[in-house]
């Protein structure tokens, strides 16, 4: 039982690059979540997808898009990577209602030059 | 002003101490507060959750809900250096209409001094 797992873990980009992220989960989970962590901010929500088939802007979605492929897994794609988008990326996954536990994989660190 | 407020830290304590990590909202129709963790270069993790007001026990760690004063808090007693870390509260509620609301303290960064 992997819980969440996210690849690259370590990602270099030039500006204007593209790149997808790649998030699964095994634990049958409907929800999915992509956030950015950065220093003083916290973590902020970029896209979220409440159950397979949808998805839904959070906070901070400018210069992002997101596909729910299926429901294990949930990408993150940078179209044209831009210095702001250095960040610590990180992907959740949970069920629906309650106090709704996130479990979170191990992160990818990614920089645009 | 944000939903969620979280005093940054970093906080560095001896080892022993007891420690007080605090998050204020703004959001009444929040209903379930939780407390992450979060090691260095590593996910957050849940470490409690409390529903709606009271108090939560577990272990060392206490969590604590005042909805009146829209004020959380979670005490770690006898502080050990293995909970050094990253705390993160988070907050949300039930929502029929679909809109979700699940929302982060920015975190407290903790030392924990042997």
């Amino acid at each position: 039982n992997a819980g969440v797992t996210q690849t690259p873990k370590f990602q270099v980009l030039k500006t204007g690059q593209s790149m997808t992220l790649q998030c699964a989960q095994d634990m049958n989970h409907n929800s999915m979540y992509w956030y950015r962590q950065d220093p003083g901010m916290g973590l902020r929500l970029i896209y979220y997808s409440a159950s397979e088939g949808t998805t839904d802007k959070g906070e901070v979605p400018n210069g992002y898009n997101v596909s729910r492929l299926n429901k294990r897994e949930f990408s993150l794609r940078l179209e044209s990577a831009a210095p702001s988008q250095t960040s610590v990326y990180f992907c959740a996954s949970s069920e629906i209602g309650g106090y709704n536990e996130q479990f979170f994989g191990p992160g990818t660190r990614l920089t645009v030059l | 002003q944000k939903e969620v407020e979280q005093d940054p830290g970093p906080l560095s304590v001896p080892e022993g101490a007891i420690v007080s990590l605090n998050c204020t909202y703004s959001n009444s129709a929040f209903q379930y507060f939780m407390w992450y963790r979060q090691y260095s270069r590593k996910g957050p993790e849940l470490l409690m959750y409390t529903y709606s007001s009271g108090n939560k026990e577990d272990g060392r760690f206490t969590a604590q809900v005042d909805k009146s004063s829209k004020y959380i808090s979670l005490f770690i007693r006898d502080s050990q250096p293995s909970d050094s870390a990253t705390y993160l509260c988070a907050m949300n509620c039930d929502d029929t209409s679909g809109t979700y609301k699940y929302i982060f303290g920015t975190g407290t960064r903790l030392k924990v001094l042997a």
